[in-house]
């Protein structure tokens, strides 16, 4: 069946430091994948999406690329940020509406 | 826009005890979830409605967990009887259903069992 798998983390990083969370799929079809953030105490916000093969999502200064060749959809960012903390969720959506979590990667961003 | 509403917040019952918890869907939105996620884990869904049909509830845990959606809008989702292995956050979400397109998350609910 359909599944995603995510780094596990914790990732602990310092304020500016370049972020990479990686994610991989196995997916029959064609899904859209996404990636969704969980702050302290808050409930589970969409990040960024992508489509189709190629398709790059961004928003904050997050980005990723939807890979078909590597199933992959890593999460990248050049210059992270305390606020940033949080724990990220890589998903699936497939053609049956369904939306397949990883097990979420926990970012802690130090000053 | 409003968004996916939950309640309870937060609710603690003993094992044993039943309870409902109730969600209201994004206006329009024709697929509802329910995921539960246990501390430290991703989301993991229990029951994906379309309209006030049942698309998918292979992992509804059918001896104790029930769900339904009320003339394809609200949803309550109820446990009976309740394990302690049932303590988790308890997340509705909907979606327009016409795609592949993202969902909307409600706060979620958190349920403990002592």
């Amino acid at each position: 069946g359909n599944s995603v798998t995510q780094m596990e983390g914790p990732v602990t990083l310092s304020e500016e430091a370049f972020l990479t969370i990686n994610c991989t799929y196995t997916a029959t079809g064609y899904p859209s994948l996404f990636w969704y953030v969980q702050y302290p105490g808050e409930g589970l916000q969409l990040l960024l999406k992508a489509t189709k093969a190629d398709d790059k999502g961004s928003n904050k200064g997050f980005e990723a690329t939807y890979r078909k060749e590597t199933t992959s959809f890593h999460l990248e960012k050049g210059s992270v940020q305390v606020s940033d903390s949080a724990v990220y969720f890589c998903a699936l959506g497939d053609s049956s509406y369904k939306l397949i979590f990883g097990s979420g990667t926990r970012l802690l961003v130090r000053p | 826009e409003a968004g996916v509403a939950q309640s309870p917040r937060y609710k603690i019952i003993e094992k044993r005890q039943s309870v409902a918890f109730w969600c209201n869907p994004i206006s329009g939105h024709a697929t509802l979830y329910w995921y539960q996620q246990i501390l430290g884990q991703g989301p993991k869904l229990l029951i994906q409605f379309q309209n006030n049909g049942v698309v998918d509830d292979s992992q509804l845990p059918k001896d104790r967990f029930s769900a339904e959606r009320l003339k394809g809008v609200d949803s309550t989702l109820k446990i009976q009887p309740a394990k302690l292995e049932d303590s988790a956050v308890y997340l509705c979400a909907s979606s327009l259903g016409v795609g592949r397109e993202e969902a909307f998350f409600g706060q979620g609910t958190r349920l403990t069992v002592v």
